[in-house]
């Protein structure tokens, strides 16, 4: 079946500017992780959604940053007054229940703030 | 919160050969333990993963060990081959969070 896709695949904004990212997760997934991973680095947790309610937002950096999940399917990542340190990849990943349970990977949106 | 420390950060190794990877944690509340492959400019994926239940874990010519008492946990590639080559990520979590290491980078030479 299809696995996790996010839109885009690359988004190239201004400072201060307002983005939105998209993470479309497997089919049936009620838990949904996104990622910020910088060059170099691992993966750094920013918020856990199981359903649709953010059940871990402990990893968002500022209020800057803000996910939504109305639907409990596809999620939203909002990053508002975008800085140049904003810049990295943006991944998500989704599970059957969360937990001890696989993540799989969407591709990843490369964000650049110029 | 947890923290994750992972060593090697490079690894070369000559095809055929073992490589071995290591990375430690701190927080003893962690109780799965995945390990993801990615090749450049592509997705992390899963390659094995071990629960804080069992000790050690073998899938082919890849297995992973923990050791819970002293918060550490290992990836084993026996035979490599030029495929292996990628850089490799350890994580720790279990509840809401997770935690990656910094990665290794492993080339394996023909």
């Amino acid at each position: 079946g299809a696995g996790v896709s996010q839109t885009p695949s690359n988004k190239v904004t201004e400072k201060g500017k307002y983005v939105e990212l998209r993470c479309d997760p497997i089919s049936g997934h009620t838990a949904l992780y996104w990622y910020r991973q910088s060059l170099g680095q691992g993966p750094e947790f920013l918020i856990y959604f199981q359903g649709t309610g953010a059940a871990d937002d402990s990893g968002l950096p500022n209020d800057r940053f803000f996910a939504v999940r109305p639907e409990g399917s596809v999620s939203t990542l909002k990053i508002q007054r975008t800085e140049r340190g904003d810049s990295a990849v943006y991944l998500c990943a989704s599970s059957l229940t969360g937990g001890l349970n696989e993540q799989f990977f969407g591709p990843g949106t490369r964000l650049t703030v110029l | 919160g947890e923290n994750v420390e992972q060593h090697p950060s490079t690894l070369s190794v000559q095809e055929g050969d073992s490589a071995v990877i290591k990375c430690t944690y701190s927080d003893s509340a962690s109780n799965y333990f995945p390990w993801y492959k990615q090749e450049l400019g592509k997705r992390p994926q899963l390659i094995i993963d071990i629960r804080s239940n069992v000790g050690e874990k073998k899938d082919q010519r890849i297995a992973v060990t923990l050791n819970k008492t002293a918060k550490h946990f290992s990836l084993h590639i026996t035979e490599t081959q030029p495929e292996d080559s990628a850089v490799y990520f350890c994580a720790a979590g279990g509840g809401n969070q997770f935690y990656f290491g910094t990665g290794t980078s492993l080339t394996v030479i023909p």
